[in-house]
């Protein structure tokens, strides 16, 4: 029974170009919720998704970013453009239902040079 | 806004002695509480969790307390080991918000 993956770890972009990350929820697990930690700062919720509809983008940069869960497949966070400020560490996490039983990811390293 | 706050950026205890990381909270319509380690390159990982409805739990060496009325949690350890030595975030719900995260060193 495989955790959370996320993958690519480590990803490196130049200014201005396309950074896509994925997750692959654990198994039976519907509700993914993807948090950004910035250099020295903590978790910071971006956007909660359940298959095939976004429930709280609340957290999301209103540009260049979005979030998708498809029926198939993994969630994808997609970073359209991205600049030197996104270089961060992108995690996700899945539960089976709405509240609580949140299991995360090691995260995809993102580095825009 | 930060609804979780952590005021202790980082927190160095003797191997055997007790540890003990705080948390404040400003939102009363959280109603369960959880603590995460986290390792470098490493994602959270769960360590233990507190509903609302309660003011104390344990397990093994983590004791979460919780006190309502001054929208306060903390975490104690107890003895801590030098592998205990990590970034302890603390969270609530109902989504899942974090703190900004203690480091705790354990000096052997």
């Amino acid at each position: 029974n495989a955790g959370v993956m996320q993958n690519p770890r480590h990803l490196v972009r130049r200014r201005g170009q396309e950074a896509r990350l994925r997750c692959s929820p654990m198994k039976g697990h519907s509700h993914v919720y993807w948090y950004r930690q910035l250099p020295e700062e903590g978790l910071k919720f971006m956007v909660y998704l359940q298959k095939e509809n976004i429930i709280d983008e609340s957290g999301m940069p209103k540009e260049r970013f979005s979030a998708e869960f498809p029926k198939e497949g993994p969630s994808i966070l997609r970073i359209q453009q991205v600049v030197r400020g996104d270089s961060a560490a992108y995690f996700c996490a899945s539960s089976p239902a709405r509240v609580h039983g949140y299991t995360f990811g090691s995260g995809t390293r993102l580095t825009v040079v | 806004d930060q609804q979780v706050k952590q005021n202790s950026p980082s927190l160095s205890v003797q191997e055997g002695r007790i540890s003990i990381l705080n948390c404040d909270y400003t939102n009363s319509m959280f109603d369960y509480f959880l603590w995460y380690k986290k390792y470098p390159a490493e994602g959270p990982t769960f360590l233990i969790s507190i509903s609302s409805i309660k003011d104390k739990n344990e397990d093994g060496r983590f004791t979460v307390f919780l006190n309502k009325s001054a929208k306060h949690l903390s975490l104690h350890i107890v003895p801590s080991q030098p592998g205990d030595s990590a970034v302890y975030f603390c969270a609530a719900c109902s989504r899942l918000t974090f703190g900004e995260g203690t480091q705790l060193t354990v000096n052997p």
